[in-house]
Order: structure tokens, then sequence, then C-alpha cells
């Protein structure tokens, strides 16, 4: 099974700031990664799939990177909307989720 | 637009069984893989069962031998079929596929 690691657990920061949100995997996922957001009461909602490319209609302020066992989701400058908790994901065996990370205000 | 509407969720004793359904519209079943995830309240997302194009399955270890994963095609809906249900399976139900979401059927398992 291969197991997802998220960094840090919560990130506290204020508007307009840049977030970088670190997605580690137990091996290899190649590019098979995607994030997620996610509201209190709402359904995920896709942001980067294949580790890099934004998903329809997503803000091109949402950016992902990297390859086999170390990805990052970057936010280039917070908007009120983007506070929410952020999974990562991997379909490269089977699936696994990691555990989030909640981006909140500061 | 991809359109997962889930349905079957409620309230059932430890150890009952509930069905859940996934009608799917716009994309077909028989061609996608189809993933079932669940979110306790407050904890975050798990995977729990996947069918695949070619009609494979699998679970997570903690749902094997307990729930079964199928699909009807001329329906265009996948089924969740959970029995022996715990209090721990107590969670919102999600189906999905290439990253469409339902809106999720919730699940409650208490005496």
């Amino acid at each position: 099974e291969i197991v997802l690691t998220q960094s840090p657990a919560t990130l506290s920061l204020s508007p307009g700031e840049r977030a970088t949100l670190a997605c580690r995997a137990s091996q290899s996922v190649s590019s098979s990664l995607a994030w997620y957001q996610q509201k209190p009461g709402q359904a995920p909602r896709l942001l980067i799939y294949d580790a890099s490319n934004r998903a329809t209609g997503i803000p091109a302020r949402f950016s992902g990177s990297g390859s086999g066992t170390d990805f990052t989701l970057t936010i280039s400058s917070l908007e009120p909307e983007d506070f929410a908790v952020y999974y990562c994901q991997q379909r490269s065996s089977l699936f696994t989720f990691g555990p989030g990370t909640k981006v909140d205000i500061k | 637009e991809v359109q997962l509407v889930e349905s079957g969720g409620g309230l059932v004793q430890p150890g009952g069984s509930l069905r859940l359904s996934c009608a799917v519209s716009a994309i077909s079943v028989s061609n996608n893989y189809m993933t079932w995830v669940r979110q306790a309240p407050g904890k975050g997302l798990e995977w729990i069962s996947v069918i695949y194009r070619g009609g494979g399955t699998y679970y997570a270890d903690s749902v094997k031998g307990r729930f079964t994963i199928s699909r009807d095609n001329s329906k265009n809906t996948v089924y969740l079929q959970m029995n022996n249900l715990r209090v721990e399976d107590t969670s919102v139900y999600y189906c999905a596929s290439w990253g469409a979401w339902g809106q999720g059927t919730l699940v409650t398992v208490s005496s």
C-alpha cells in the first residue's frame, strides 16, 4: 500500500500570501497524483491532476509540481475562498489519500 | 458535465446492511473506473473501493470481505453493498471518477 504524508498539518497565512503544501509518497507514484480542495459540508473539488495539470475552471494561482515521491501544491496569492483543507491522492497503485493540510486564516 | 448522484444512506444498526447507489451521467460506468470514498465525521478522506473498466474490483482492508462494489451498465449506476456494518463505518460516502464527485450520502451505524 502506498502511504501519502502531507506537511504541514496546518498552515496559517493571511490573504495575499503564498501557500506551499507538500505531499510525499512512500514509493514512486510517477505523476499519478492529484490535489483536492475541500470546504466544510462540501464534496472535494479537483484542483490538479497528474501532478501539474490544472482541472477545468481552476484559477491560475493554483499550481502543482513534482514527480516520483515528492509533490508540491502552490497557491501563489491566497484569496479568501482558498482557506480550506487540501488533500493529495495517488492513483498509481489503487488509490490513497494523504491526511490533509488545513490552510487557515492567520 | 459529469454528474454523480449518491443515494441509499441512512441509519442502520451494527451488523446491518445497506446498499448505496451512484447514478452517473455524461460518462459511461462501463468505460471508466468508479470509486467509493468515505469520510468519517471530522476526519479525512478514505478510499474504500474501485471497479475498473475491465470489471476488476478492489477494496481497502478496512472493508474487505464486508463491502461489494458492482455496476449496472444498462442503468449507468454503480453500487456499494455494505454488510456487517460497524459503528466505525459511520461516514459520508462519496462516489467519484476522474475527479468528479457526487454530493455524498450519510451512513450512520448506531444502536
